[in-house]
């Protein structure tokens, strides 16, 4: 079955504690995309990659790394989580220009 | 970040009545593409559009792709309560293919 898939789905974490959330696809898109959803606030990008060792930032990128060293992998890192970084992250997949497919999401929690 | 204009914002409707919602934008879009996102869920794509003028349905739903390519439409007929859930919008930019643009979302409610 052609799927993202997310992991955690749900965290729960204190300030500071690194983490990771992985991100997987298996349909050999190029494009794959971090998203973090906020109240009001939509779906805003922290992070894209074009492609294997593309990365680019997007509308929100403070706090976060990626790393794309797989096509098919694209994990999420917070080196330091803070409060304010407290939401609901997706990862999604799409080949360039074309339709993106989501994750499940992860519900992140940093007390 | 560039947004498009999504609206109506949120919308409570009765079961079998039809739904309408659009989406511009100032400039131009080659693709437009609507998702609905169910609480705890990921969006998935319902519709999407390639060419200023089409007219595209998925069952119940129907989208359209705007002749001046800046605006796009969306359509439920008869509602059920299972339409419930948030729609969005969503277009590559003639400008830029490299990011998805989204409006803000349309919160759906369905009385039965």
């Amino acid at each position: 079955e052609a799927q993202v898939t997310q992991n955690p789905r749900y965290l729960i974490t204190v300030t500071g504690k690194k983490l990771t959330v992985t991100c997987s696809q298996n349909m050999n898109h190029e494009y794959m995309s971090w998203y973090r959803q906020d109240p009001g606030l939509g779906l805003r990008q922290i992070y894209y990659s074009m492609n294997v060792e593309v990365t680019d930032k997007g509308d929100v990128p403070e706090g976060y790394k990626v790393s794309r060293k797989e096509k098919r992998n694209f994990p999420l890192i917070l080196e330091s989580p803070s409060p304010n970084q407290t939401s609901l992250y997706f990862c999604a997949s799409s080949f360039l220009q074309g339709e993106q497919y989501f994750g499940p999401g992860t519900r992140l929690t940093v007390t | 970040g560039q947004q498009l204009n999504q609206s109506p914002q949120s919308m409570f409707i009765q079961e079998g009545e039809d739904v309408s919602m659009n989406c511009t934008s100032s400039s131009i879009f080659n693709t437009w593409l609507w998702y609905k996102q169910e609480p705890g869920e990921g969006p998935v794509l319902l519709i999407a559009l390639y060419k200023a003028g089409e007219l595209t349905s998925n069952g119940r739903l129907t989208a359209q792709f705007g002749i001046t390519r800046k605006d796009s439409f969306l359509n439920i007929s008869a509602s059920i309560p299972s339409d419930v859930g948030i729609y969005f919008c969503a277009g590559y930019n003639a400008g830029n293919n490299r990011k998805l643009i989204w409006g803000l979302g349309t919160s759906l409610a369905v009385n039965p």
